[in-house]
């Protein structure tokens, strides 16, 4: 159980476009989603965490209106990197929990390069 | 801020060696220490989960210990086989119960 699924696994965008990537639990009902960023040798950095129905919560440093993050239902979250550059590119890693406090159920991560 | 660092950044060893990774972290008021492995280019796999009232986790060949006072992990690994080879990360759930992840020991096993 608790699985978490990421769409798409790989994406390239040219640089100025918009991509979204999908977050989904597939067996239970995650009502916090967190996003992080992965650049390459280095650790995971949360971006910001989001409650189903709710704005999200974005982490010091992190542009709100780049990252647009969409929790609308308590199964899918969505992430869209607007006007990316190539400065964006990284493996975007989500997470999924029950609720706030609860473990973090972590989805395989989306890698994404911008041209 | 929570701040965690794992050491070293790179081990390598023999097949059949026992190893230990290491993690420490500045606050010491923690919920819980988890420790994943990473395989490249993957998501992340849960290992062991320490609460903070207790000292160590084991599953399998590995072991997890938790020093919270002195802001200290490391997680043992015995009998070492090529398949472990991935990066280790520590992370730490603290604050306003965020995870604060360490930069990882990426280790290899060689046959």
């Amino acid at each position: 159980g608790a699985v978490v699924s990421q769409h798409p696994s790989w994406v390239i965008c040219k640089s100025g476009t918009s991509v979204k990537i999908e977050c989904r639990s597939l067996d239970f009902q995650a009502t916090t989603m967190f996003w992080y960023r992965q650049f390459p040798k280095q650790s995971l950095m949360l971006m910001a965490t989001s409650n189903e129905g709710s704005k999200a919560t974005y982490e010091q440093g992190v542009e709100k209106d780049k990252f647009l993050i969409n929790h609308a239902s308590l199964t899918l979250s969505t992430l869209t990197v607007t006007s990316a550059h190539p400065e964006d590119s990284s493996f975007y890693i989500c997470s999924a929990s029950w609720q706030r406090t609860y473990d973090q159920y972590f989805g395989p991560g989306t890698r994404l390069t911008v041209t | 801020k929570q701040e965690v660092t794992q050491i070293p950044a790179a081990l390598s060893v023999p097949e059949g060696e026992n190893l230990v990774l290491n993690c420490s972290f500045t606050d010491s008021a923690i919920y819980n220490l988890q420790w994943f492995r990473q395989d490249p280019g993957k998501g992340l796999t849960s290992l062991l989960l320490i609460q903070s009232s207790q000292r160590e986790q084991t599953s399998g060949r590995l072991n997890a210990s938790l020093d919270k006072s002195s802001g200290r992990s490391t997680l043992y690994i015995a009998a070492s086989q090529p398949g472990d080879s991935a990066t280790y990360l520590c992370a730490v759930r603290s604050g306003a119960n965020n995870l604060f992840f360490g930069t990882g020991t990426r280790l290899t096993v060689i046959p």
